[in-house]
Order: C-alpha cells, then sequence, then structure tokens
C-alpha cells in the first residue's frame, strides 16, 4: 500500500534551536519526494523536491535529506525561528497515476 | 503569475445545501489538483484535471461531488446536499505539465463549515 508516515506528529523547540523532521514512504514507483510547509488557515507552499537519485537539498535554513535505499527522508531546521511554526508535510510522487501521497505533518512550535 | 486563487475562502452552509467552490490556477498551468484537508491530516487527494480533462477521480468523490473545468482554466467543485463531515478545507493546486518535478502550488484553500 502506497502510504507516507512522518514523525513525530508535534514537536516543541526553542527559537534558535536546530530541529530534524522525519519521513518514511512506501510508495512505488518512486518519482520524488517533497516537502511543504503549511501556515495555519493556508494552502502548502513547498520547500524542496529531491529525486530518488538526489540525497540533499537545501533552501536556506531548510535542509532535507533522502535516502531512496532505506525509502526516507529527513529535513532539518537549522536556528529556527518563530516564523518557523507551522505544520510540516511530506508528500511522496509517483509517475504511475500521477499520484501525490501526503503524510499527515508534523506540527512544529518554536517558543521564545 | 498571481498564484493560485479560490472562492470563496470561507463558506457556511447548512446541511442539505449545495455549495460550489472556484479555483484559478496559474495561467499556462494545464494540471489542476483538488484536495480534501481536515484538522491534524495532510491533504486527500480528490481529483485532477489535465487540461478541461479530468483524468483521476479518488474513491473520496462521492457522487455529490462534481468537478469541472470547463475551458482549461478555472476548475469548480460542486457539493449537492451537504453533510456535516463535508466541513473540511478544500485546497487546489495547479503545475505545469511536462515540468520535470511537476512543482505544485497550492492555493489558500476554502474553508467549509456544514451546520
Amino acid at each position: 500500500k502506497n502510504q507516507v508516515e512522518q514523525s513525530p506528529q508535534s514537536l516543541i523547540i526553542l527559537e534558535g534551536k536546530n530541529c530534524t523532521l522525519q519521513c518514511n514512504y512506501t510508495v512505488s514507483p518512486f518519482s520524488n519526494l517533497r516537502w511543504y510547509k503549511q501556515d495555519t488557515g493556508r494552502g502548502p507552499v513547498s520547500l524542496t523536491i529531491m529525486t530518488f537519485s538526489e540525497n540533499t537539498k537545501s533552501n536556506g535554513r531548510y535542509t532535507a535529506t533522502l535516502d531512496a535505499d532505506t525509502k526516507q527522508s529527513s529535513l532539518h531546521i537549522t536556528a529556527s525561528q518563530l516564523s518557523d511554526s507551522a505544520s510540516y508535510i511530506c508528500v511522496a510522487f509517483t509517475n504511475t497515476g500521477n499520484q501525490f501521497y501526503f503524510g499527515t505533518g508534523t506540527s512544529l512550535t518554536v517558543i521564545p | 503569475d498571481t498564484g493560485v486563487s479560490q472562492d470563496p475562502r470561507h463558506k457556511i452552509t447548512k446541511r442539505g445545501q449545495n455549495v460550489t467552490f472556484r479555483c484559478d490556477p496559474i495561467s499556462e498551468h494545464n494540471r489542476l489538483y483538488w484536495y480534501r484537508q481536515t484538522l491534524g491530516q495532510g491533504p486527500e487527494f480528490l481529483t485532477y484535471f489535465q487540461n478541461e480533462a479530468q483524468l483521476e477521480k479518488s474513491r473520496l468523490l462521492s457522487d455529490r461531488f462534481s468537478a469541472e473545468r470547463p475551458k482549461g482554466s478555472f476548475s469548480t467543485l460542486e457539493i449537492q446536499r451537504t453533510e456535516q463531515g463535508d466541513s473540511a478545507m478544500y485546497l487546489c493546486a495547479s503545475s505545469r505539465d511536462r515540468a520535470v518535478s511537476y512543482e505544485q502550488y497550492f492555493g489558500p484553500g476554502t474553508r467549509l463549515t456544514v451546520t
């Protein structure tokens, strides 16, 4: 069954600290993996997209890694800011049927 | 490029009423997607269009739901005889065909509350 699982479900960190969010997927055939940031009440915004041949991709303070062998990805946020408080959603894409499979997200709260 | 827009942003309706939402994708994006998202969950795929053709429909899309994209530009999602379980955020996204990564751009969503 194609699915995406994320952990932790929620996370609270102090401003300035780093954190890492995890994503495991069982989507096959796998094409690419995305991380989105979704602020409360808004649509998701893309942070990174990685194909199966890419191991890491950065977007400012966000760095995503991908291990296509173990089907795991992580999103590392450095020097967190209050504005990083949001839900972070991992999405796996397969060209077969043009399907996107969304995880349930990790809710991140950054406190001063 | 003005982004994906959705209208209305919020809709409150009584059970049994019909509602219609509109999505305007980024111009020249020929793929358009509809998703439903409930609190604390990731978006769930409903349907997608390539130009005016509806190519895929989820089993979540019951007979009460219908989506159209008549001219391959904007799209509408109609829910007939709404039920309380339809309360959710309805998201629209668009992407350009033949893009290597099929980058999706999401709209702000329409939040539906069925009372």
